[in-house]
C-alpha cells in the first residue's frame, strides 16, 4: 500500500535534548512538508522540500532542522532551541500541483 | 497575505441537517482550495478540493462553493451523520512558488443523533 509513514507515534523529550522525527513516503511524490498542530489550532508549516537536496523554511522554522537526502525521506529534528516543542507533528507529501497526503502524526511531549 | 480565515470555530448540527463551514483568503495567487477532515489523533484526510475556474464542486454529500470575487469558499455537508463528527480544515495553495498548503484554524463539527 502506498502512503506516508511517520515514526514514532509518541515521543518524549527531555529539556535540552534534540530529537528526530521520521517521515517516509512510497508515493513517489517530489514534495514533502512538515507541519505543527497545537490544540484547537490549524496546521502551521515548519519546513518544506520540493526536490531532493533542497528545502525551504516555512512560517515557524526556528528551532527545527530538516534534511532531504532521498526522495522518500524527510526527517525533522526538533532542537533544544525550540522552546515550546510539545505538539502534534504531521508530515505530508504531494505531486506538483496535486493534493497533499498526510501521515498519521507524531505526538511530541517535553518531560 | 498567507492567511486563511475559517468560521465557525465549532458547529453542532442535528442528524440529517446541513453543515456549513466558511473560509476567506487574501492572497489572489492561491489557485487550489482543498478541505480536509481530521479525526482525533489522526492526520488530516483530503475530502474534496476545487480550483477557481469553477464555482461549485459536488462529491456525494459534500459540496464546495467558491466565490472568486469575494475570495471566499465554503463546505456544505448535506444529510449530516454522526460519523461526520470531526474537525474540518480549509486550506489554500499555489501551483507555483511556495506550494505548501496554508490552513484555516479548523471547525469542530458535532452531529447529534
Amino acid at each position: 500500500d502506498g502512503g506516508i509513514t511517520q515514526s514514532p507515534k509518541y515521543l518524549f523529550r527531555k529539556e535540552g535534548q534534540n530529537v528526530t522525527l521520521s517521515c517516509e513516503q512510497n508515493l513517489n511524490h517530489d514534495a514533502m512538508y512538515w507541519y505543527r498542530q497545537d490544540p484547537g489550532q490549524g496546521l502551521r508549516l515548519i519546513y518544506y522540500s520540493q526536490i531532493v537536496n533542497d528545502f525551504q523554511k516555512g512560517d515557524i522554522a526556528e528551532g527545527y532542522s530538516v534534511s532531504r537526502e532521498k526522495k522518500e525521506s524527510f526527517p525533522l529534528t526538533v532542537t533544544s532551541a525550540q522552546k515550546n516543542p510539545t505538539a502534534f507533528y504531521l508530515c505530508a507529501s504531494s505531486r506538483a500541483g496535486g493534493p497533499g497526503a498526510f501521515g498519521s502524526g507524531t505526538r511530541l511531549t517535553v518531560v | 497575505q498567507q492567511q486563511v480565515k475559517q468560521s465557525p470555530q465549532s458547529l453542532i448540527v442535528q442528524k440529517g441537517g446541513i453543515s456549513i463551514i466558511n473560509c476567506a483568503y487574501e492572497n489572489t495567487a492561491f489557485d487550489y482550495f482543498p478541505w480536509y477532515q481530521q479525526f482525533p489523533g489522526k492526520g488530516p484526510a483530503l475530502l474534496i478540493a476545487i480550483r477557481p475556474d469553477v464555482s461549485e464542486k459536488k462529491e456525494g454529500r459534500f459540496t464546495i462553493s467558491f466565490n472568486k470575487s469575494a475570495k471566499q469558499f465554503s463546505l456544505h455537508i448535506m444529510d449530516s451523520q454522526p460519523g461526520d463528527s470531526a474537525t474540518y480544515f480549509c486550506a489554500a495553495s499555489m501551483d507555483t512558488g511556495r506550494r505548501a498548503l496554508t490552513f484555516g484554524s479548523g471547525t469542530r463539527l458535532q452531529v447529534q443523533p
